[in-house]
């Protein structure tokens, strides 16, 4: 089974500030990540996709994807403390096993 | 946007006990899933279906679990019986296509007691 590995584990960053998460597959079939953010007690939502080498971005979100080391990051830039979250990094292979693996998170704590 | 529905949101029940926690997919999606949660720690992947059967399913999902769609009704997700380390959060999921958006419920939280 694939493992997804996220870093760091939790991150304080103050309002306005920059946070960076970190994603990495161990599995060399995986060709699809997504970034899902969940508050607490609630259940996970998709903030962004990427599935092409390179950069994307939406609002104050981009994520960057380098298929050929399987790591992707997700910048948050004018961080505010309503992002405060897990923030969730899934893979996906693409043929084969279709199951969505999650990392373990990375607990975002915005301070004002 | 599209939505999930999990019925019950909460539910306790006795250790040895049968619960079926209950799942309305989006409408017109064809793959389901169910993950489970810890404490707000990681999601932990249990099962997933397409055209009536299971297709791949962890070590999680123990010979106690089973999981089913009758047509036009829930995906229901079956433990029987129930032991205390099932207690946990459960989500529900679904996707219109194997490789698109997933959308998850609210959860039903499991206590087993």
């Amino acid at each position: 089974q694939q493992k997804v590995q996220q870093s760091p584990e939790s991150l304080i960053v103050p309002e306005g500030g920059m946070a960076s998460l970190n994603c990495t597959s161990s599995d060399r079939n995986v060709d699809y990540f997504w970034w899902y953010r969940q508050h607490s007690g609630k259940s996970p939502k998709m903030l962004m996709s990427i599935f092409s080498n390179g950069e994307k971005e939406e609002g104050r979100f981009t994520v960057h994807l380098n298929k050929a080391s399987l790591h992707t990051s997700l910048h948050i830039r004018d961080s505010q403390p309503s992002d405060s979250a897990l923030y969730l990094c899934a893979a996906r292979a693409s043929s084969g096993s279709w199951q969505l693996i999650f990392g373990s998170g990375t607990q975002l704590t915005v301070m004002p | 946007g599209p939505k999930v529905l999990q019925i019950p949101s909460h539910q306790i029940i006795d250790m040895g006990q049968m619960v079926t926690l209950n799942c309305d997919p989006v409408s017109n999606h064809l793959y389901f899933y169910w993950y489970k949660q810890i404490l707000g720690q990681q999601m932990e992947f249990l099962v997933n279906f397409y055209n009536g059967k299971v297709m791949e399913k962890s070590k999680l999902f123990k010979d106690q679990f089973s999981v089913e769609r009758p047509d036009g009704s829930y995906f229901t997700l079956k433990i029987q019986p129930t032991a205390l380390e099932d207690s946990a959060v459960y989500f529900c999921a679904s996707s219109r296509g194997a490789n698109t958006e997933v959308f998850f419920g609210k959860g039903t939280r499991l206590t087993v007691v």
